[in-house]
């Protein structure tokens, strides 16, 4: 089944302390990217990837660092988190940058 | 850059009523036009897209068509459901980065 998946689903953190959020699909697309979702804001795109080590920052991409190893691996990495992170995330990928995006099912994380 | 303004919610309507979400973007050149989906809890996933002027695109019963003279791709359903029930994002594509999407615009449908 061609899917995107994302880990963890949920996380509750506290201010500072590094994570990453994992994000993967299985359909050999070439273009990946990381949402974040917030109240009254929408989504808004944090960084995207063109391919394997090209990565280039969205609209709101301070604070987040990402990188592009394998084609189909796109973590995203928060090196000291602050409370103004919380948010709903998502990773996507598509075939190309314009193409259909295909979504994973979002990560809620709590940063206190 | 691109940029999408879409209609405010929440809309709430009795199921068979006749939805209408607005959208207008700003964008160079010829972008292609996309309405995504997200249902409660989940990401969002593809309803229907068109790619050039005069286009209609359609899926579930929905449907919104390209009209470049009023840079607008305003979303219809003839009759909604209850299962219809989720947020509606609009966005267009020109090539340009970032790539935008709109605020989201939350339906609720009521039996």
């Amino acid at each position: 089944e061609a899917q995107v998946t994302q880990n963890p689903r949920y996380l509750i953190t506290v201010t500072g302390k590094k994570l990453t959020v994992t994000c993967s699909q299985n359909m050999n697309h070439e273009y990946m990217s990381w949402y974040r979702q917030d109240p009254g804001l929408g989504l808004r795109q944090i960084y995207y990837s063109m391919n394997v080590e090209v990565t280039d920052k969205g609209d709101v991409p301070e604070g987040y660092k990402v990188s592009r190893k394998e084609k189909r691996n796109f973590p995203l990495i928060l090196e000291s988190p602050s409370p103004n992170q919380t948010s709903l995330y998502f990773c996507a990928s598509s075939s190309g940058m314009g193409y259909e995006q295909y979504f994973g099912p979002g990560t809620r994380l709590t940063v206190t | 850059g691109d940029s999408v303004t879409q209609m405010e919610g929440p809309v709430t309507l009795s199921e068979e009523a006749f939805l209408t979400i607005n959208c207008t973007y700003t964008a160079t050149g010829y972008p292609s036009l996309f309405w995504y989906v997200q249902y409660p809890g989940e990401g969002l996933q593809l309803l229907l897209k068109a790619t050039k002027a005069d286009d209609k695109g359609s899926n579930k019963g929905f449907e919104a068509t390209y009209r470049k003279e009023t840079t607008s791709f305003h979303l219809e359903k003839g009759s909604v459901q209850v299962s219809d029930s989720a947020v509606y994002f609009c966005a267009p594509y020109s090539g340009n980065t970032p790539l935008v999407f709109g605020k989201g615009t939350r339906l609720s449908v009521i039996a």
